[in-house]
């Protein structure tokens, strides 16, 4: 299980702050993925990198900003959130971003509580 | 635009026996992906098994299988010799076989399942 990293695991946050959501992973891959699992409803998948260019958004509101510095590296900048983006955030990272060709794999998650 | 159906929101099996999970799905597709995933109690989802859709041959993983039907579009995992480990959400996830937007894996909604001692 330590092949995705996820900081932090848990996060209570005010609807006017700022905090940052932190992905790592050390299996050499080229794609990285943000999804939100909320109960009772499929994974949503939020933006996708390949090659630390952003490849997909998701119509995700702007108050979730997405960073990638390197291929190892995910970020999800967080700012004015509403309650309803309570929810576990998951991280994942395929070899490439070819479809079902590449397995996912995925963090432990962040389990997001907005006040 | 792909579609996966978990039709069973929660199941329960007592510890040994064998129990079977539900995926359904629609694409239009004729070469793809599907996978089940395991996600624990506050813990990491891990994938259990993948299949190609181009393969006959269902795929196994230990206690693990999985019973493909393509023109049924159905695939259903078995669980057998039940663990209390076992005990998770299982996610069926559908994959396309291209890169983008369109090879995005697609979840479903999930199965709780309870192992019973």
């Amino acid at each position: 299980e330590t092949g995705v990293t996820q900081t932090p695991r848990h996060l209570v946050m005010g609807m006017t702050n700022k905090k940052s959501l932190k992905c790592e992973q050390h299996l050499g891959h080229n794609a990285m993925y943000w999804y939100k699992q909320s109960a009772k409803k499929p994974l949503e998948l939020m933006f996708v990198y390949n090659f630390k260019e952003q490849t997909e958004n998701n119509s995700v509101p702007s108050r979730f900003s997405p960073e990638c510095p390197n291929s190892s590296h995910l970020f999800l900048h967080l700012h004015t959130l509403q309650p309803e983006d309570s929810a576990l955030y998951l991280c994942a990272s395929s070899q490439d971003q070819r479809g079902g060709l590449d397995t996912q794999y995925f963090g432990p998650g962040t389990r997001l509580t907005v006040l | 635009a792909q579609t996966v159906t978990q039709s069973q929101p929660e199941m329960s099996v007592q510890e040994a026996e064998t129990v079977t999970l539900s995926c359904t799905y629609d694409t239009s597709e004729n070469n793809y992906y599907l996978f089940w995933y395991k996600q624990p109690p506050s813990r990491q989802m891990i994938l259990v098994i993948r299949q190609e859709a181009y393969k006959q041959q269902n795929a196994t993983e230990n206690r693990f299988s999985v019973n493909f039907q393509k023109a049924a579009k159905s695939f259903s995992l078995k669980i057998s010799d039940s663990q209390l480990g076992d005990t998770a959400m299982y996610f069926c996830a559908f994959g396309g076989a291209y890169g983008g937007s369109q090879g995005n894996l697609i979840f479903g909604k999930g199965t709780k399942l309870s192992v019973k001692p």
